[in-house]
């Protein structure tokens, strides 16, 4: 089945500590995302890209890091920087097709949690 | 990115009661997706309107796009238990180039009471 697969479910850090989330999809879709979802706010964009070897920063990038080297993989780094990082992440994907916005196909998402 | 508003934040409903809620933006939008998240689960995509006052159903829910696009509501006729969850709207993220990404309401969270 096509799909995006997040990885892991859940996942603790500890202080100082960089972790990173996977996301690879096989949808064949050039574009990418990470949002982060907190109680009551709704889904924030982080980081996004819509080509392979470029990416954007969306409204809350500070403490955050990705790569985009391969068509299917977007993985996120939640670095020491980020002083809040228990939330909920979610990877999205969507077609390219002209001008205009395509449906998102969500992940499952992990559950990071601060130890 | 662009703000979209979203009320209300929750609706608690008796089954087979309607529910609306609203999606509001400053600017104009060039289209509104709509998304529904179950509770544990992940966004899941309802619809797109395009077009200036665009009607569009999908059995009992009804989505609306505002003449001037800077609003759109989802109206569900007779909730059922089955559609308790999020309901988010969600404009482009900028207008100002090709990009594909967007911005999220806050959502409205729906509970159905049998």
């Amino acid at each position: 089945d096509g799909g995006i697969t997040q990885s892991p479910k859940y996942l603790f850090r500890k202080e100082g500590q960089n972790v990173t989330l996977s996301c690879e999809q096989n949808l064949n879709h050039d574009a990418m995302y990470w949002y982060r979802q907190d109680p009551g706010q709704g889904l924030r964009l982080i980081y996004y890209s819509q080509i392979v070897n470029d990416f954007q920063k969306g409204d809350i990038a500070e403490g955050y890091s990705v790569s985009r080297e391969k068509k299917e993989s977007f993985p996120l780094t939640v670095t020491s920087a980020q002083k809040n990082p228990t939330a909920f992440y979610l990877c999205a994907s969507s077609a390219v097709a002209g001008f205009g916005n395509q449906p998102q196909h969500f992940g499952d998402g992990t559950r990071l949690s601060i130890l | 990115g662009q703000q979209v508003m979203q009320i209300p934040q929750y609706q608690h409903v008796q089954e087979g009661e309607d529910f609306t809620t609203y999606c509001n933006s400053s600017t104009t939008l060039s289209n509104i997706q709509w998304y529904k998240q179950r509770p544990g689960g992940h966004p899941v995509f309802l619809i797109q309107l395009v077009k200036s006052g665009e009607v569009k159903k999908q059995k009992r829910l009804t989505f609306q796009f505002g003449e001037a696009k800077k609003n759109s509501s989802l109206h569900i006729t007779a909730t059922q238990t089955t559609d308790v969850g999020t309901y988010f709207c969600a404009g482009p993220y900028s207008e100002s180039n090709s990009g594909y990404a967007l911005n999220f309401g806050k959502g409205t969270s729906l509970l159905v009471t049998p």
